[in-house]
């Protein structure tokens, strides 16, 4: 059984840092692309970030420069490093894996960043 | 970016009747690759992540009722649901996966009536 599980939300001060992880279990984490995608509070999907399988990276122009994404195969986990956090950045962050060709069959339940003084 | 734009923002259907919910792409989101579209549609119920419904705008997600339905090809898509239960009040994303950023709808909220 797939299973994704983040971790690390917090309320942070703006422009403090932050590092999400998410524990992967039930595939073979480094065959597949995995993705972060955000929900702010009663708002909508927001694609923000994608590492492949072979650790090419991507970023929604709005976190580029603040966030990475990351990956360590040897723990079946994914990272998101989060810096100079925004209030724009609260909202809830989901892991997910993506398909052979890039559509998420599976999500974590999502951690909460809160980003406030 | 390709921008995703769903209509209508909200629905409200009667149990038993046709809940439709259309997805329109800023461009084509057509892989000639694979002679397929990017185009896949989740549902969200209330504090829970997404769940993959249909992908290459027609393939049902195994386990998903055959009530769901996905067509369209290009720039326009549609998600319909044939017959409403009362599980199926949820919010509706439609994304393409075409070219990142991966942009999904602004949501599509169904209701019953």
């Amino acid at each position: 059984e797939v299973q994704l599980v983040e971790s690390g939300g917090d309320l942070v001060q703006p422009g403090g840092s932050l590092r999400l992880s998410c524990a992967a279990s039930g595939f073979i984490f480094s065959s597949y692309a995995m993705s972060w995608v955000r929900q702010a509070p009663g708002k909508g999907l927001e694609w923000v970030s994608l590492i492949t399988s072979g650790d090419n990276t991507y970023y929604i122009d709005s976190v580029k420069g603040r966030f990475t994404i990351s990956r360590d195969n040897s723990k079946n986990t994914l990272y998101l490093q989060m810096n100079s956090l925004r209030a724009e950045d609260t909202a809830v962050y989901y892991c997910a894996k993506c398909d052979t060709s890039y559509y998420f069959d599976y999500w974590g339940q999502g951690t909460l960043v809160t980003v406030s003084s | 970016d390709i921008v995703m734009t769903q209509s209508p923002d909200s629905l409200a259907v009667s149990l038993g009747e046709r809940a439709t919910i259309n997805c329109k792409s800023s461009r084509s989101v057509f892989y000639s690759s694979k002679n397929k579209n990017c185009l896949a549609w989740y549902q969200q119920k209330p504090g829970q992540p997404p769940k993959l419904l249909i992908y290459w705008a027609s393939t049902r997600e195994s386990g998903v009722p055959d009530r769901f339905s996905g067509s369209g090809s290009g720039t326009d898509f549609t998600l319909t649901i044939s017959s409403l239960l009362a599980e199926d009040v949820a919010v509706y994303y439609c994304q393409q996966y075409l070219s990142t950023p991966h942009t999904f709808g602004q949501g599509t909220s169904l209701e019953i009536k």
